[in-house]
């Protein structure tokens, strides 16, 4: 049974480039979530996907989209890039709330992005 | 809002010592509460939940936590600490409706030999 998987697991970017991240959830799950880990700070939420619609989203700027496929896995897009856009990008699944109380939820081994 | 405080962002313990850290949550209901560990350069890996029912909660690599609402802590611990556990300790809420984790600012470990 495979976890959560995330790829590429390292990039390096310029400034004002844009940048896709790719996420597959496990085996089971049909939500996923991204969130972003800075150096040396706990992870923040950017989004959440379910059935291919953005369901809950944190306090990150437009420049930040995604996307969920058919076959549940998810893409996070981050446009002109930053200097502080560089950290560690997680991507988290789980079943949907409402088919599961107490729902657990995995993480990937992330993507490291520096903008340079 | 929910929101997670973890008080201590280093703790230095002796290989074979009891560890313990602290995590304090803010949740107007009842919340369910994740620790999780990460590995320098790794991702997280959950250590154990509480959603509901026994407070004691036993989770991967001798880890256990307990769940005390009056004082809205969920601190983790273990017996005897192994050099493998120096890492990253987060503990997370989320609501019971959503899926959304809100993480404290997490606790460094080191272990001395």
């Amino acid at each position: 049974d495979a976890g959560v998987t995330q790829s590429p697991t390292h990039l390096i970017k310029t400034r004002g480039q844009q940048v896709t991240l790719r996420c597959s959830p496990k085996s089971g799950h049909d939500t996923v979530s991204w969130y972003q880990q800075a150096l040396g700070q706990g992870p923040q939420f950017i989004f959440q996907y379910y059935e291919e619609e953005e369901r809950q989203r944190g306090n990150f700027p437009d420049r930040f989209s995604g996307h969920q496929f058919p076959n549940y896995s998810s893409e996070l897009n981050v446009n002109a890039l930053l200097l502080g856009d560089s950290a560690l990008y997680l991507c988290a699944s789980s079943l949907e709330p409402g088919r599961s109380s107490g729902n657990t939820i995995y993480f990937g081994e992330g993507s490291w992005l520096t903008v340079v | 809002a929910q929101s997670v405080t973890q008080p201590d962002i280093h703790i230095t313990v002796s290989e074979g010592a009891s560890l313990e850290l602290r995590c304090n949550y803010s949740y107007g209901a009842t919340p369910y509460l994740f620790w999780y560990v990460q590995s320098p350069g790794q991702g997280l890996q959950l250590l154990l939940k509480y959603f509901s029912g026994d407070t004691l909660v036993q989770g991967i690599k001798g880890f256990e936590a307990e769940f005390k609402r009056s004082q809205s802590s969920f601190n983790l611990r273990k017996p005897s600490v192994h050099w493998s556990d120096a890492a990253e300790y987060f503990c997370a809420v989320v609501g019971a409706a959503g899926n959304k984790l809100t993480f404290g600012g997490g606790t460094r470990v080191l272990v001395k030999p």
